[in-house]
């Protein structure tokens, strides 16, 4: 069955510094990989998505990620981090269009330090 | 355009009790998923209903269960209420799973009901 890891629960930066939010994928090579955020009390927006046509994946606020079949990665940066990029962050893979079968990381909650 | 609404916003419930949360989809979109968030676990896909009718469910007991009504609003009911049960639960949608165009992956979520079981 696919799972998703994403290493580190909490991680925190320092505004301006990199972020760095890993995430690991079992079995196969996935049709659709995702980076979701969640910011406090509000529902998951999507950052990015990967449909294969290109393995840098740039997203929304400055995020993007790279998909590495080698290392069956899909590891997600922002250069410098912001005060607003606090929130909690899931990495999401799929192997069909049908999001039942949708499997979601663990999330990742990302501290920025002034 | 409003986005994916759920209702109540949070909910207290008691061991044994049952609960009843309720998502409205974004207007023309006939999928609704329900996802379990519970501490530590991720987001479990819970159920899948589309145009009415149930699609697909996760690996939950039978005493989570729900409907699909014909305006595409959806509600999801746990019966016998366990301690375990309190999580956040987010509603999803998605336009008609039949059109092929990267639209239609994309889902959007609502704000979820935060389930609290005492």
């Amino acid at each position: 069955a696919q799972s998703v890891t994403q290493l580190g629960s909490h991680v925190s930066v320092s505004e301006g510094a990199l972020v760095l939010l890993r995430c690991n994928y079992s079995s196969s090579v996935p049709t659709y990989l995702f980076w979701y955020v969640q910011y406090p009390n509000q529902g998951l927006q999507l950052l990015l998505k990967y449909t294969s046509a290109a393995t840098l994946v740039k997203g929304i606020n400055g995020f993007e990620a790279e998909f590495k079949k080698s290392e069956t990665s899909f590891h997600l940066t922002k250069p410098s981090a912001h005060m607003s990029d606090a929130a909690e962050y899931f990495c999401a893979v799929t192997h069909s269009g049908g999001y039942q079968k949708v499997t979601f990381g663990t999330g990742t909650k990302l501290q920025v330090i002034p | 355009e409003a986005g994916v609404t759920q209702s109540p916003t949070h909910l207290i419930k008691t061991r044994g009790q049952q609960a009843t949360l309720r998502c409205s989809p974004i207007s023309g979109h006939t999928s609704v998923y329900w996802y379990q968030q519970a501490l530590g676990l991720g987001l479990q896909f819970l159920l899948w209903y589309d145009e009415g009718e149930e699609r697909n469910r996760g690996n939950f007991p039978p005493r989570f269960s729900g409907r699909q009504f014909p305006n595409y609003s959806s509600e999801l009911n746990v019966n016998a209420l366990e301690l375990e049960d309190s999580a956040l639960y987010l509603c999803a949608s998605r336009p008609d799973p039949n059109r092929v165009d990267s639209a239609n992956e994309k889902l959007f979520f609502g704000s979820g009901t935060q389930l609290s079981v005492l």
